[in-house]
């Protein structure tokens, strides 16, 4: 079975421009998670989605956006990027399940994105 | 809040030395608890669970991890460390009732040959 997929793998913006990564999840599973990754404050909550509607979403600015398509494909968009926002972004998926905190997650090998 | 210290952000062990890394959370109940490895430019992945029962659960790659309810700790161990066992440790709490992880920010492991 093939794992979580990620694209592109590395990105490079300009502060002020939009990026969007996308996510395939392993086949089956319907939950796809988001985190932020940066050294020193490890994995940060972005949002959560199941069959398309976002269930938990972390504190991230409203920049921060998401949404899920009706394969679990899923995909993330940053707005006017700043710098801060330079990090490795991964993306795990999970089985059907009514909460997934105890789900294992599966994750992918991360978008790294660059923001100069 | 929920919250997961791993308190050594870097650790370095000789090759075949026992290894234990820390991890202390706050929650209220008992959580849902795991361990996950990140090795250089891959995603994380999972070496152990624990939900409920025996307080000392075995994962993969000979690495174990004992429940302490009374010290709210989850820490992991190895008698015996691998070259290959470098990498990065993350504790994660899954907060029963909700949607997601919280992580801790991770430690560092350098093995010495």
């Amino acid at each position: 079975k093939a794992g979580v997929t990620q694209t592109p793998r590395y990105l490079i913006k300009t502060r002020g421009q939009q990026v969007t990564l996308s996510c395939s999840p392993i086949s089956g599973h319907r939950s796809v998670s988001w985190y932020q990754q940066t050294p020193g404050q490890g994995l940060q909550f972005l949002f959560e989605y199941f069959s398309e509607t976002q269930r938990n979403k972390g504190n991230f600015p409203g920049r921060f956006s998401g949404r899920q398509f009706s394969n679990s494909r899923s995909e993330m968009n940053v707005s006017t990027l700043e710098l801060g926002d330079s990090a490795l972004y991964l993306c795990a998926s999970s089985l059907d399940r009514r909460e997934i905190s105890y789900n294992e997650q599966f994750f992918g090998p991360g978008t790294r994105l660059t923001v100069l | 809040a929920q919250s997961v210290t791993q308190p050594d952000i870097h650790i370095t062990v000789s090759e075949g030395a026992s290894l234990e890394l820390r991890c202390n959370y706050s929650y209220g109940a008992t959580p849902y608890l795991f361990w996950y490895v990140q090795s250089p430019g891959q995603g994380l992945q999972l070496l152990l669970k624990y939900f409920s029962g025996d307080t000392l659960v075995q994962g993969i790659k000979g690495f174990e991890a004992e429940f302490k309810r009374s010290q709210s700790s989850f820490n992991l161990r190895k008698p015996s460390v691998h070259w290959s066992d470098a990498a990065e440790y993350f504790c994660a709490v899954g907060a029963r009732g909700t949607y997601k992880y919280i992580f801790g920010t991770g430690t560092r492991l350098k093995v010495l040959a």
